[in-house]
Parts: C-alpha cells; sequence; structure tokens
C-alpha cells in the first residue's frame, strides 16, 4: 500500500516563476493538509482540502499561493511569482477521514530553493 | 495568544535511560492530542494519539500522558536506544476543529 507520494522532491526556481507541487494521498483518503516547514522549525499549517472542496485556508498567504484537489488526480500547492522567502520544505499529509478520527500520513516533502 | 511549546533545547540522553519530552499549549481545548517522530530529509510519522478524556496512552516503549488542567503532555521513551534519535512533534486540534497544528519539535539524541 503507497504511501503517500510527493513530487518533486526537489524543486529550484527563480524568482518571479511559479511553482507547482504535487502530493499524491494514500488510496481511499479524501482529506488532504499542506504544511511548510522552514529550516528548525514546526509544520506550520497552510490549507486542508477535501475533494474538490478548499475546507480551510487561513494559513495560506492570500497572495500567489492556491491549492486544490480535484475529483481527480493529486492535489497541487501552486506559488506564483516565487521570492526568496519561499524557499523553504512542504509537507503534504492525508487522512481517511476527519482530523477527529485519523492521524496524518506524511509525504517526505517537495524542498522548494528560490534562487 | 494561542501557542503551543516544546523543549528548544536538544535532549540528550544516555542509551537505556528515559528520555521525557514536554508539551505545552496555551489558549487551545483539544479534543486529542498526537505525537509524531521527524527524521531529517523526511515528513513525520504518527506514533501516538490520545484523547482528553483518557490520562495516559502507552505503546511498546511508548508512554503519552495528557493533563487538560496543567495544559500539558508528556511523551516518554523508555530504555532509549541511539535509533531513537529525531525530532519528536507534538500536535493537537484547533478550536475550529478544520486543522491539527504542530509544535516546534524537540530534537532528541540518545548517546550510546
Amino acid at each position: 500500500n503507497a504511501g503517500v507520494m510527493q513530487n518533486p522532491r526537489h524543486l529550484v526556481r527563480r524568482r518571479g516563476q511559479e511553482a507547482r507541487l504535487r502530493c499524491s494521498p494514500m488510496k481511499g483518503h479524501s482529506h488532504v493538509y499542506w504544511y511548510r516547514q522552514l529550516p528548525e522549525e514546526g509544520l506550520k499549517f497552510m490549507v486542508y482540502l477535501q475533494k474538490e472542496n478548499i475546507i480551510d485556508e487561513s494559513g495560506m498567504p492570500k497572495e500567489r499561493f492556491s491549492a486544490e484537489f480535484p475529483k481527480e488526480g493529486p492535489s497541487i500547492l501552486r506559488i506564483q511569482q516565487v521570492v526568496r522567502g519561499d524557499s523553504a520544505a512542504y509537507f503534504c499529509a492525508s487522512s481517511p477521514d476527519t482530523i477527529y478520527n485519523s492521524p496524518l500520513h506524511f509525504g517526505n516533502g517537495t524542498r522548494l530553493t528560490v534562487t | 495568544s494561542q501557542k503551543i511549546e516544546q523543549n528548544s533545547e536538544a535532549l540528550n540522553i544516555q542509551e537505556g535511560k528515559t528520555a521525557t519530552l514536554t508539551c505545552n499549549y496555551t489558549n487551545y481545548s483539544p479534543a486529542y492530542l498526537q505525537w509524531y517522530r521527524q527524521d531529517p530529509g523526511r515528513g513525520p510519522v504518527f506514533l501516538l494519539l490520545i484523547r482528553e478524556n483518557e490520562k495516559e496512552k502507552r505503546k511498546e516503549r511508548l508512554k503519552v500522558t495528557f493533563d487538560t488542567t496543567l495544559k500539558q503532555s508528556l511523551f516518554h521513551i523508555t530504555a532509549s536506544q541511539p535509533a531513537d534519535s529525531a525530532t519528536y512533534l507534538c500536535a493537537l486540534d484547533d478550536s475550529s476543529a478544520s486543522k491539527i497544528i504542530f509544535g516546534s519539535g524537540t530534537r532528541l539524541s540518545i548517546r550510546p
């Protein structure tokens, strides 16, 4: 049973380019969460999605960042016009049910470097 | 303001001893609290979940306590081994119950 798959593992973008981060949840999981982690820091919540719906995007910057989880295919975290401050590890997690009933299963992250 | 605090200093423990990690929270009323392990370059891995009506939970060499009065959880690893060296994160559900919030983690190092 494959775990949460994130790709790419490493992504280098120049300032002003777009970054697309992909996350395929575990089979049977319909809840996806995105977190951001800076070196030596904890995970910062960004967005929580269910299939075709954004449930909570309170941790996501209003500008340049967007997320989707379509009916078919992976969840996508999109960062437009990247800046150096966007450099971080971005982790996706999935669960089969609401947070009250299920722990999170994490992927190994995408490390974004903005040059 | 809402805060989740874990020991910011790294914890160095002699192999075989019990490691105890602390998680304190402020202005949350979580229904449950979770502990995760994170190794360098990897995503966190779930270890244990304890609900607000549970005082203690055990799994093999791991034990978690949850005191809603003190707003604190303690995470214990007994008979610690060098392979237990990692960063340990506590996490709880926020009041809107729409997300899980993580502490900044404690780095644990077990020396042989």
